[in-house]
């Protein structure tokens, strides 16, 4: 699978939209951008995942350069709820590749 | 519906001692997965069980880590003889059939070894 790079920690005002950045510049043509999210002392929650396309649901917006060597993930508009631990996942999308590998992701933090 | 759960929330034992975790998938989730947390580090694969499949075990650290999924359906991952480096949060997930689908996290179990 290829390999994802993230800052470290961003912070975002309550309110605003919060804009997470990931680069994953080896990706390959059958690789799919998973997002997911750790808040504290829970398990990960899935966000959004997506190929090429733009995707949007009800939680955010996954925006995927026409390369697809760098994506966003945008949650609207954040709320303190949304402070959490944002973990940008690549990964093939075929048997044999059912494990998540996740990094050390981004710590975003929201600020009242 | 009810998500995924996991017994016990917490654990302490004695170094030397076997442990059980326990896992109940959402039901109708073909595939299983148990990850670890240790503090401060982020989350590692350890098995995977999908139906009827031979498990993937390749993420498992040592022999002393097995797991099984009876039935289809609970998950019990063991370590026998724990050792301090054993202690993290255990997380079980499971998702429907593929890799399309995403996968749902239990709350985990916290083991500390003493």
């Amino acid at each position: 699978d290829a390999k994802t790079t993230q800052p470290p920690s961003m912070d975002c005002a309550e309110g605003r939209a919060a804009n997470l950045p990931c680069n994953h510049s080896t990706i390959s043509g059958n690789e799919y951008v998973y997002w997911y999210r750790q808040i504290h002392s829970q398990g990960p929650q899935y966000i959004i995942h997506g190929l090429k396309n733009n995707e949007t649901n009800e939680m955010a917006s996954l925006i995927i350069t026409e390369d697809r060597k760098s994506s966003t993930l945008i949650l609207p508009h954040a709320t303190l709820r949304d402070t959490a631990v944002y973990y940008c996942i690549v990964r093939v999308a075929n048997f044999g590749n059912e494990k998540l590998t996740f990094g050390t992701g981004t710590r975003l933090t929201i600020i009242p | 519906g009810a998500g995924v759960s996991q017994s016990p929330s917490n654990k302490v034992t004695e170094k030397g001692k076997d442990v059980e975790l326990r896992c109940d998938p959402i039901s109708g989730h073909t595939a299983l997965y148990w990850y670890r947390q240790s503090l401060g580090q982020g989350l590692e694969f350890l098995i995977y069980f999908q139906g009827n499949s031979a498990p993937d075990k390749s993420g498992l650290p040592s022999d002393r880590f097995s797991a099984e999924r009876t039935g289809g359906s609970v998950s019990t991952l063991t370590i026998q003889r724990t050792q301090q480096e054993d202690s993290a949060v255990y997380l079980c997930a499971s998702s429907l059939a593929g890799t399309s689908y995403e996968q749902y996290f239990g709350p985990g179990t916290r083991l500390t070894v003493t």
